[in-house]
């Protein structure tokens, strides 16, 4: 059984611009989680897509935004990078919303 | 705000000792409860995940989880040197997203 796959690995972006990650959760998952993993913060909730609606959404700016498609994968999306961007953006995958999350190996974003 | 605590360490244990790893939450209405290990450079691998009160085992591991006290931990039982990681503690309050600790970082020393 395939696992949660994220793409691309590692992105180096300059400010200003804007990203595109992507992530494939387990088949038959519905649930795709976006966390964000700085060092200092540890992991942060970003949003949470749910059969192609959003359902949940964390404290981060517009900047970051997402969607589900009818497949189950999901992008996530920010615009107008600032250097507090550079993280390791961690994708998790669930059957549904009460089960347990199985993450991707993550998109390693830095901004210069 | 839900939070969910963890002792940051490193905590140090010789190899073959047990390791003891503990978790606080708020969240009283809290249902199911989680311990991932993440490696250095990875993402969070899940070793465990607990929904009733009592301990839960896996092989080496142990699960403890304790509702009206709030907490729980994880055992590593004959801890090896391949265990060092981070061990992250995630709390599942119903069906919204999990909130994890920052995660407590265990060091086996050989």
């Amino acid at each position: 059984k395939a696992g949660v796959t994220q793409t691309p690995r590692y992105l180096i972006k300059t400010r200003g611009q804007q990203v595109t990650l992507s992530c494939s959760p387990i088949s038959g998952h519905r649930s795709v989680s976006w966390y964000q993993q700085t060092p200092g913060q540890g992991l942060q909730f970003l949003f949470e897509y749910f059969s192609e609606t959003q359902r949940n959404k964390g404290n981060f700016p517009g900047r970051f935004s997402g969607r589900q498609f009818s497949n189950s994968r999901s992008e996530m999306n920010v615009s107008t990078l600032e250097l507090g961007d550079s993280a390791l953006y961690l994708c998790a995958s669930r059957f549904t919303g009460e089960t347990e999350a199985f993450f991707g190996q993550g998109t390693r974003l830095t901004v210069v | 705000q839900k939070e969910v605590e963890q002792n940051s360490g490193p905590l140090s244990v010789p190899e073959g000792a047990i390791a003891s790893l503990n978790c606080t939450y708020s969240d009283r209405g809290s249902q199911s409860f989680f311990w991932y290990r993440q490696y250095s450079g990875k993402s969070p691998e899940l070793i465990m995940f607990i929904y009733s009160n009592g301990d839960k085992e896996d092989g080496r591991f142990t699960a403890q989880l304790n509702k009206a006290s709030q907490y729980v931990s994880l055992l590593i039982r004959d801890s090896q040197p391949s265990d060092s990681a981070t061990y992250l503690c995630a709390v599942g309050p119903g069906n919204t997203p999990l909130v994890f600790g920052k995660g407590t970082r265990l060091s086996v020393i050989a």
